[in-house]
């Protein structure tokens, strides 16, 4: 299962745009990128995922470079609400959800 | 849709007793996984079901711990006896398939136990 090394933690302001990168070196051909964000007393929640280049949803962006050792997960315009653990994994697309958590990154957004 | 849910949300037991956990996967999940956090460590897998079979169990700390999905519907963690390193989080998960793209997991708020 491929590693992955984040920051343990990062501190912004409301309105901010975050950028969190996460590193994993030995990443394979069949593995993808998920990120997750976690509340306290919740369980993670689903943010992004992805393979390659970018992607964007509603809520974020993940950029992954094209040799995939690391991505970044933005976060536009941040409010207090946004304050988490975010985690980022990444999973072998045949070998199912038996992810490998880390420690995560937690923010916090001041006002 | 309604997300996955665990029940109890918390449970403090004596080292030496019997504490079930139970799961509700999101309708149609075939998928259901157990992980847990203990001592404010990272979160570990458990195991995971493919409906009512075990698909893998590789992360079941011990013959303590039993895990069951009858009818591949709801599952129950059963730990037997506790200890007390059993304490922590055990979350559970549920992805509607196997893989990894497009398929994220959906988790539950957790059970919080605490053996004394």
């Amino acid at each position: 299962l491929a590693k992955t090394t984040q920051p343990i933690s990062m501190d912004s302001y409301e309105g901010q745009e975050v950028n969190i990168t996460c590193s994993h070196n030995n990443i394979a051909t069949n593995d993808y990128i998920t990120w997750y964000q976690q509340f306290p007393s919740q369980g993670p929640r689903f943010i992004i995922q992805g393979y390659k280049t970018k992607v964007t949803n509603e809520v974020a962006s993940l950029f992954i470079p094209a040799d995939r050792k690391s991505s970044t997960l933005s976060l536009p315009r941040v409010s207090l609400s946004d304050t988490a653990v975010y985690y980022c994994l990444v999973g072998d697309n045949n070998a199912g959800n038996m992810l490998t958590f880390g420690g995560g990154t937690r923010l916090m957004v001041k006002p | 849709e309604a997300g996955v849910t665990q029940f109890p949300s918390h449970s403090v037991i004596e080292k030496g007793q019997t504490v079930t956990l139970r799961c509700d996967p999101i309708s149609g999940h075939d998928n259901l996984y157990w992980y847990r956090r203990v001592m404010g460590k990272e979160i570990k897998f458990l195991l995971h079901f493919v409906k009512e079979s075990k698909q893998d169990e590789s992360g079941m700390p011990n013959n303590r711990f039993l895990a069951e999905r009858t009818g591949g519907t709801y599952s129950t963690l059963k730990v037997q006896p506790a200890e007390l390193e059993d304490s922590g989080v055990y979350f559970c998960a549920s992805s509607q398939a196997f893989r990894v793209h497009n398929s994220p997991l959906h988790f539950g708020n957790g059970t919080r136990l605490t053996v004394t």
